[in-house]
């Protein structure tokens, strides 16, 4: 069984369109994160989410809008895609809302902006 | 703001001897650090961490060493095996700007270890 699921796996889209990727963690945690790795590498945090509710927003477009339905969800809503908007996002979870935890990665949705 | 540096993208080893990876990290705020593993197209997958507290790590094969006056932590890989080729990222954690809920992680080092 996958710990932290993502779904697509891949996504191509057209610039101006609207997406959304799915993570699902089965591990019991209470934490949920989403990183997006850019064309330089880094792993940036973007949004975590604890119990549902938001406690990191970085910097990040309001184009992007994260929702945790319920523990083991957090899905990512992209408006208006853009060129830049291309990269590999990861969703990850943890225990507790710490950075002193393990957290646990899926395998990335590649996000392809046209 | 690179907060956390990995200066060498690449590193390639012998199967049997020693890799050593390398990671700066410029926040004296920092006080947790993690390695990471991550294989093509899967998610990083965590590898030792080490506290502060602490200047050295061991879990089997793998140690991480702590230097906190240079602000400088390594993995150390013996002995190093095929399998554990892969990119390998340092992650910090701390109370940086009132929050130690988020990693803050390097661009990673290409480990390639030859049969």
């Amino acid at each position: 069984d996958t710990a932290v699921s993502q779904t697509p796996k891949y996504l191509v889209t057209q610039m101006g369109n609207d997406k959304s990727i799915k993570c699902e963690q089965n591990l019991g945690h209470d934490t949920m994160y989403w990183y997006k790795q850019d064309s330089k590498k880094f792993l940036k945090i973007m949004f975590s989410y604890n119990n549902k509710e938001l406690i990191i927003n970085e910097t990040v477009p309001n184009r992007f809008s994260p929702k945790s339905p319920d523990k083991a969800h957090l899905n990512l809503h992209i408006n208006s895609l853009e060129l830049g908007d291309s990269a590999v996002y990861f969703c990850a979870s943890s225990q507790f809302p710490s950075g002193y935890n393990e957290q646990f990665f899926g395998p990335g949705t590649r996000l392809t902006v046209l | 703001d690179q907060q956390v540096k990995q200066n060498s993208p690449s590193l390639s080893v012998q199967e049997g001897r020693i890799s050593i990876l390398n990671c700066d990290y410029t926040n004296s705020m920092f006080d947790y650090f993690l390695w990471y593993k991550k294989y093509p197209a899967e998610g990083p997958t965590f590898l030792i961490s080490i506290s502060s507290i602490k200047d050295k790590n061991e879990d089997g094969r793998f140690t991480v060493f702590l230097n906190k006056s240079a602000k400088h932590l390594s993995l150390h890989i013996v002995p190093s095996q095929p399998g554990d080729s892969a990119v390998y990222f340092c992650a910090a954690s701390g109370n940086s700007g009132g929050s130690n809920y988020k990693l803050t992680f390097g661009k990673g080092t290409l480990l390639t270890v030859n049969p």
